[in-house]
């Protein structure tokens, strides 16, 4: 979906490297999600934002963080990356509207890889 | 608490030939379900959402899903499966409790042989 931009879009590091990465939106939606993907295990949450003032922890949030700098960017870092975090992740938006039964749109990922 | 379980992680079939890819949940509410499909290098593309208005549901590329309460179960199919349908399949269910945390499936894989 062109309307939810992630970058990089690829990238390799190393242990112990702090990495951000990033993700912004033009659909005008409130809520922003951080997944990671791993084969076999589906999306896992790791982060999600309400609003720009409400952050809160996924499934898997140890060892990320994130910042929510505006409506429109949501940004995933970790902060002393370890091998066992090389994944897919993607970000996603939704529509505050309708509470649970609005979808998600999804970026199209980054695939992190950590030496 | 809600989940999802995608009973086959591959799923190989022929072009022209129906397709099933085979899903069901577990919710303490009246579920919203949904169905997204991942082709290579992409992010998820979403087929089609069930939220109480209508049992059958059709979607996009002429894909349809069925919401069977009774069974528990919210199956994908489509009658006539093009080379193009092979990616990745993931079901996936709303939870309303916290504010619409997606839940998803662990994902079914098709192939579509010529």
């Amino acid at each position: 979906d062109a309307d939810v931009t992630q970058t990089p879009r690829n990238r390799i590091t190393k242990t112990g490297k702090r990495i951000m990465l990033e993700c912004s939106q033009t659909k005008g939606h409130d809520r922003m999600y951080w997944y990671r993907q791993d084969p076999g295990l589906g999306l896992q949450l790791i982060y999600y934002s309400f609003d720009v003032k409400d952050i809160n922890k996924g499934e898997i949030s140890d060892g990320y963080s994130v910042s929510r700098q505006a409506q429109a960017k949501f940004s995933l870092s970790l902060e002393s990356a370890i091998p066992n975090q090389t994944a897919l992740y993607f970000c996603a938006t939704s529509d505050l509207r309708g509470q649970g039964n609005q979808p998600q749109h999804f970026g199209d990922g980054t695939r992190l890889s950590i030496l | 608490a809600q989940s999802v379980t995608q009973l086959d992680s591959h799923v190989s079939v022929s072009e022209g030939t129906p397709v099933l890819l085979r899903c069901n949940y577990s919710s303490s509410y009246s579920p919203s379900l949904f169905w997204y499909v991942q082709h290579p290098n992409k992010g998820l593309q979403l087929l089609l959402k069930y939220t109480s208005a209508a049992t059958l549901v059709k979607g996009i590329n002429g894909f349809e899903a069925e919401f069977k309460k009774s069974e528990t179960s919210f199956h994908l199919t489509k009658p006539s499966a093009h080379m193009s349908d092979a990616a990745e399949y993931f079901c996936v269910v709303s939870d309303p409790s916290r504010g619409g945390k997606l839940i998803f499936g662990q994902g079914t894989e098709l192939s579509v042989k010529p």
